[in-house]
Formats: structure tokens, sequence, C-alpha cells
């Protein structure tokens, strides 16, 4: 089955600064999610888009539905300890409850004080 | 909120065993999915339930097959748990038209 392509794999930053992340597909989506996973629990939600070209913004988090409908960004601002974990980015083709995610390889972030 | 609770954080099994994996979810949902985590892979998809008793074949769902007699409840079986199933198991249950609740995860080894 598909996998949808993040990069960079893994980041290693320093608290306080900028993160940026993207995720990449070959064919197109109508959703893209943004999910976290912290050490030892399962992914949760951080932002859904709906439309080509929105952007979205939840506390220091934003994330862009590319306009190609083919890939999607997440930026975090100020980074801080608690930013630690993994990133999933998530893809969905239909827009009914039949519809399934098709999810990133993931993007694993350690922040430094 | 949903609860989604796996019931077991951390098994060890051995090669060969039969290993039920269980899922309960307290929203009256009628998705659910499990899927399996493992390093640079991310998520893959192994199987999922439109409803009760209804079932359908994931991204990798080879040695694995599963069970949903009660809304609630999806569970995941490995029919003769290899060494390469050894994996962080996730289920999840669809929230609304486009996002999942995860529980914590699963994580097996199979010795």
């Amino acid at each position: 089955g598909q996998q949808l392509n993040q990069s960079p794999q893994s980041m290693f930053i320093q608290e306080g600064e900028d993160v940026s992340m993207n995720c990449t597909s070959s064919s197109i989506f109508n959703t893209w999610l943004w999910y976290k996973q912290d050490p030892g629990e399962g992914p949760v939600l951080l932002i859904a888009l709906y439309k080509a070209g929105e952007l979205t913004s939840n506390g220091r988090l934003t994330a862009q539905f590319g306009i190609t409908r083919k890939d999607s960004f997440l930026n975090i601002s100020a980074s801080i300890p608690s930013d630690v974990g993994i990133y999933f980015c998530a893809g969905q083709k239909g827009t009914g409850t039949a519809s399934k995610l098709t999810f990133g390889t993931g993007t694993r972030l350690q922040v430094t004080l | 909120d949903v609860k989604v609770t796996q019931s077991s954080r951390y098994l060890v099994k051995r090669t060969g065993e039969k290993v039920f994996l269980e899922c309960v979810q307290d929203m009256d949902h009628e998705n659910m999915f499990w899927y399996r985590q493992d390093p640079g892979l991310g998520l893959r998809l192994i199987y999922f339930s439109y409803d009760v008793k209804m079932k359908e074949k994931g991204d990798i769902p080879e040695g694995y097959s599963v069970s949903r007699e009660k809304k609630e409840r999806f569970s995941l079986i490995l029919e003769s748990a290899s060494t390469n199933q050894t994996s962080m198991y996730l289920c999840a249950s669809r929230t609304n038209h486009y996002g999942y609740t995860f529980g914590s995860g699963t994580r097996l080894t199979v010795v």
C-alpha cells in the first residue's frame, strides 16, 4: 500500500529554534492531518487541513495544505522540550467515513536545552 | 473525550503462539483500525472494520486476523506468532470524518 514520504526522518534542534518538516505523495489527497506521538503513547491529532492552500495554526504549530494537494508542511516555532516526539502526516482521499488514512513514515524530533 | 484502551502495554510471546491483542472504545464508533508501527516505516494498516462482524484487509494483513463481535471491541489475532511480528501495535477508532483516536499501543516482542 502507499505510504507518504516525510522529511527529514529525524531532527536534533536546540530549544528555541524553529522546525520545519514536510510530507509528499505521488497522488492527490482531499484531507491532510498532522499527528504527534509522545514516547510510549499513541499518536494524537494536532492539526487537520481540508482545502488546498489552507494554512492553519494551533498555538506554535502551523500547517499548510499544498496547492497541488500532493504535499503538506508543518512548522513549529520556538521549540520547547515537550515538543520531543514523532510527528506523522496522514492523508485521506475520500470524505466519507469509509475513507482510510494513509500515514507518513514519521519525523522524530529531539530538542536539546 | 473518546477513549481507546488497549489491554496490554507490553507483551512477550514465544514463536508459534497464538496471540490476542484487544482494543476497546467507549464512544459507539463504527470504524476501528489496527496498525503496526516500525521505525522508518511509519504506521501501516493491518485490518479495519466498518461495523460489527465486518472487516477488511489493510496493506499488510498476512499473518493476522481480526474479530469484531461487539461494536466497542476490535481484536487483532496473530495465528502463529513469528519474530518478524515483533512491533508496536496501535488500535484506533474513527472520531469523526477526519480524525482517529489512538490507543496507547501494545509493544509485542516475539522470542
